[in-house]
């Protein structure tokens, strides 16, 4: 059974760091992608950032570029999701998920969508 | 950057056909997804690939696409489809993946 587990919730100050996790079970960790999703309160999806964990090729959607940085341990199956520096509007529920099979010699497919599992979700909160 | 637009609502009896509109100019290109969301929930698949439907998913719900429109179609709606739904695609250069703002379901 594929299955994505992340880390607990998380409140933090602005200005501290935080990195969270998501181990995933059940399936060929380096062979798929996995990407992140924040959704702030009462708002939509956004699609962050993905990694293949086979060779640690990471994508950053323009908005999130520079602003948080996305990892993977292939020997512990586990993906990261990491900040710097917070700021208040990092507040979100935080969701990880797994995306298609990747073919590393064919490079197909080339988008790497769609997201099958996903994870349980991270609430992170950031207040003074 | 590239947008996928969406409803923000849409209302249906119960028993109806509900349609829900996502457009990009990058979909005639691109596959669509569609996810739903239930309060407090992970989203969940609902259609890949424009209209092919994942295992587990109730056949009332289909997937179509024309030009830079792609439509979830849910057919006999029921109570429990009442939801957010969400259209996914990847964006023009084809590499990274973007979502649509997110239609409420409201069944009446």
């Amino acid at each position: 059974e594929v299955q994505l587990v992340q880390s607990g919730a998380e409140v933090k100050k602005p200005g501290e760091s935080l990195k969270i996790s998501c181990k995933g079970s059940g399936y060929s960790f380096t062979s798929y992608w996995i990407g992140w999703v924040r959704q702030m309160p009462g708002k939509g999806l956004e699609w962050m950032g993905i990694i293949y964990p086979g060779d640690s090729d990471t994508r950053y959607s323009p908005s999130f570029q520079g602003q948080v940085t996305i990892s993977a341990d292939k020997s512990i199956s586990t993906a990261y999701l990491q900040w710097s520096s917070l700021k208040a509007s990092d507040t979100a529920m935080y969701y990880c998920a797994r995306g298609p099979y990747y073919d590393i010699l064919t490079g197909y497919p080339v988008a790497p969508l769609p997201f099958d599992y996903w994870g349980q979700g991270t609430l992170v909160t950031v207040s003074s | 950057s590239y947008e996928l637009t969406q409803p923000p609502s849409v209302s249906v009896s119960p028993g109806q056909t509900a349609r829900i509109t996502c457009s990009g100019d990058a979909l005639p290109k691109q596959y669509a997804y569609w996810y739903q969301q239930k309060p407090g929930q992970a989203p969940v698949l609902v259609i890949y690939k424009d209209s092919e439907r994942p295992s587990g998913i109730p056949e009332r719900f289909s997937g179509s696409s024309s030009g830079t429109t792609v439509t979830l179609t849910i057919s006999g709606v029921q109570a429990e489809d009442e939801a957010d739904y969400y259209c996914q695609s990847a964006d023009s250069s084809g590499t990274l993946g973007v979502f649509g703002g997110g239609t409420k379901l409201t069944v009446l």
